[in-house]
């Protein structure tokens, strides 16, 4: 029984091209991550929502939008795709200050 | 700037031996620190948390100590077995609710 789960796990797209990532978790947890981790390993925050509220946003590109229709879901939609967006986009959720459960991971290639 | 360094990149053991892993901060106050391990392909998954007021945490063969004066973790696996091969992340936080700050991590390889 899969506890985040997250969707597609590959991405492969063109420059400019729109797209969206999903993330669902069926812990009940009320708070909500993403995080990209670059070529280097290095994880980093990009926006949190607790109870579907935003509560952290990271200096990142307002292409970059999340969106959080319930709190049991927060999706990534990502407009016009530059080369540097090429990642792993994690989702991971938590009750405040506790541990974190991270998804699989949606590897994405931008060409 | 805030700062986490985890002593290096990657860390070979013999089967059997301790494999002792430091994180150390600068500039940052942290209220917690936690360690997660991440296989590759995969996402990190979480292995221990200390408080700012406790000194060291155990669980099984995973030990943590945790040092405000000289900001630093470290992070011992006893006993290393080839299955214990992966990167380790510590993470910090100040306690604002969920925000952590990950170290690049270091790669623990354990040969038999």
């Amino acid at each position: 029984d899969t506890a985040v789960s997250q969707t597609p796990k590959y991405l492969v797209t063109q420059m400019g091209n729109d797209k969206s990532i999903k993330c669902e978790q069926n812990l009940g947890h009320d708070t909500m991550y993403w995080y990209k981790q670059d070529s280097k390993k290095f994880l980093k925050i990009m926006f949190s929502y607790n109870n579907k509220e935003l509560i952290i946003n990271e200096t990142v590109p307002n292409r970059f939008s999340p969106k959080s229709p319930d709190k049991a879901h927060l999706n990534l939609h990502i407009n016009s795709l530059e080369l540097g967006d090429s990642a792993v986009y994690f989702c991971a959720s938590s009750q405040p200050l506790g541990e974190q459960f991270f998804g699989p991971g949606t590897r994405l290639t931008v060409l | 700037s805030q700062k986490i360094e985890q002593n290096s990149e990657a860390l070979n053991i013999q089967e059997g031996k301790t494999a002792t892993l430091t994180c150390n901060y600068t500039n940052y106050s942290p209220a917690y620190l936690q360690w997660y391990r991440q296989d590759p392909g995969r996402g990190p998954v979480f292995l221990l948390l200390i408080r700012e007021n406790e000194k060291e945490k155990r669980k099984e063969r995973l030990k943590v100590t945790f040092d405000t004066t000289l900001k630093q973790s470290l992070f011992h696996i006893t006993a290393s077995q080839p299955a214990d091969s992966a990167t380790y992340l510590c993470a910090l936080s100040r306690g604002d609710p969920g925000k952590l700050s990950f170290g690049a991590g270091t790669t623990v390889t354990v040969r038999a």
